[in-house]
């Protein structure tokens, strides 16, 4: 079985200071793995995508995210945060090899707030 | 495109009360899912299809049904509503392989 860890339910960090949202997964298998972004009464928004080959994934409004197949993890970060970076942050992972159908194991979600 | 639509946004319920929350997506994805999130467990899948008259369960499926009879929509059925099933609702698509889902604006739905 495939499951998601947000060991962080807030984020606190002053804007232009960098932003790290921790996420560690497990499969049995290969991972996919997925970060998307929730803002205040809005549906899923998603950020960006690890498949395969390079570890560092870049993706929607300068977020970037580093797959660690050694540590089990897929932080989600940002040079220098945005107060409108403030929102609620899912990682995702589905097991390729033992599931062909695309379900998605979502971890509990951590808000991030931005201070001006 | 309008992407995933999802009607309605709120709706109250009375314990054993039914109704159908509706979902349509104008992308042709053949993967469609529903997910339920409540404050601090992220979202549960909880019925999902990889086509026309393909569905199956997820997570959390008991008290709900779907069907797919289109490409286009998959409507969830909650059969008699209970208070442990207020929660927000969201329907998700997308295209079958390693893709992203992309999410409707969700259902927010009290059950009393």
């Amino acid at each position: 079985a495939q499951s998601v860890a947000q060991p962080e339910d807030q984020v606190n960090v002053a804007e232009g200071n960098p932003l790290t949202v921790k996420c560690t997964y497990s499969v049995s298998g290969n991972p996919y793995l997925f970060w998307y972004v929730q803002y205040p009464n809005r549906g899923l928004q998603f950020l960006l995508k690890y498949i395969t080959g390079d570890n560092l994934v870049k993706g929607s409004y300068g977020f970037e995210a580093e797959f660690n197949k050694s540590q089990t993890s897929f932080h989600l970060k940002k040079p220098s945060a945005l107060v409108s970076d403030s929102a609620l942050y899912f990682c995702a992972v589905r097991d390729w090899e033992t599931d062909s159908w695309g379900k998605l194991q979502f971890g509990a979600g951590t808000q991030v707030v931005v201070t001006p | 495109n309008a992407g995933v639509t999802q009607t309605p946004k709120f709706q109250v319920l009375k314990t054993g009360q039914s109704m159908t929350l509706q979902c349509a997506q104008d992308m042709n994805h053949e993967y469609m899912s529903w997910y339920r999130q409540d404050p601090g467990m992220g979202l549960r899948l909880i019925h999902y299809s990889v086509g026309a008259g393909i569905t199956d369960q997820g997570e959390v499926p008991n008290g709900y049904n779907v069907s797919r009879s289109t490409t286009e929509d998959f409507p969830l059925r909650l059969l008699s509503a209970a208070p442990s099933q207020t929660s927000v609702y969201f329907c998700a698509s997308s295209r079958q392989g390693h893709n992203e889902q992309y999410f409707g604006p969700g259902t927010r739905l009290t059950v009393t």
